[in-house]
């Protein structure tokens, strides 16, 4: 079974601009998390989709924002880039939601310049 | 607010020897626990994890962990480290709900090797 895949893998973005930031979970997975990873703040949690429907957002601004497909693919996307949105976006997928255990993907690199 | 907290940043240990890093959580329930290791590069990789029952949760790749509610610590273990074990090493607590999210993880331990 194929794992979870994200594209692009590495992004290189100038301050201002928006990115689009692609995940497709393990097949028959129907939860789909983001998470930024950064040396500074480690890991932390930007939202979660079930069933097409966000169930739960951590605490970032509006500028970063979700959406799943009805196959269970899911896309955040982020506008007027700031320097410090440059971190390791990692998507994971589980079959049901809450503690069901999370497939992660290998991430986004998003920079910005 | 619950939290995740690994003591230590960088541990190095030599090929052969045993491996304990440390977790500590703050959670008022029984918490579900888990340990995930990232590779350079790679996503996070789920290593053992803990609902209920057994204290002592088996894994992949050798390693180990304990519960141990009365020092609200998840340790993972390991006897004997390999070479590939080199890695960063993340404890997390599962929630359901909530602004955090499902997964709090603490900031990770870098495990270096040496030969």
């Amino acid at each position: 079974k194929a794992g979870v895949t994200q594209t692009p893998r590495y992004l290189i973005k100038t301050r201002g601009q928006q990115v689009t930031l692609s995940c497709s979970p393990i097949s028959g997975h129907r939860s789909v998390s983001w998470y930024q990873q950064t040396p500074g703040q480690g890991l932390q949690f930007l939202f979660e989709y079930f069933s097409e429907t966000q169930r739960n957002k951590g605490n970032f601004p509006g500028r970063f924002s979700g959406r799943q497909f009805s196959n269970s693919r899911s896309e955040m996307n982020v506008s007027t880039l700031e320097l410090g949105d440059s971190a390791l976006y990692l998507c994971a997928s589980s079959w049901d939601r809450g503690l069901d255990e999370q497939y992660f993907g290998p991430g986004t690199r998003l920079t910005v310049t | 607010a619950q939290s995740v907290t690994q003591p230590d940043i960088h541990i190095t240990v030599s090929e052969g020897a045993s491996l304990e890093l440390r977790c500590n959580y703050s959670y008022g329930a029984t918490p579900y626990l888990f340990w995930y290791v990232q590779s350079p590069g790679q996503g996070l990789q789920l290593l053992l994890k803990y609902f209920s029952g057994d204290t002592l949760v088996q894994g992949i790749k050798g390693f180990e962990a304990e519960f141990k509610r009365s020092q609200s610590s998840f340790n993972l273990r390991k006897p004997s480290v390999h070479w590939s074990d080199a890695a960063e090493y993340f404890c997390a607590v599962g929630l359901y709900g909530g602004s955090q999210g499902n997964l709090i993880f603490g900031k990770g331990t870098k495990l270096s090797v040496k030969p």
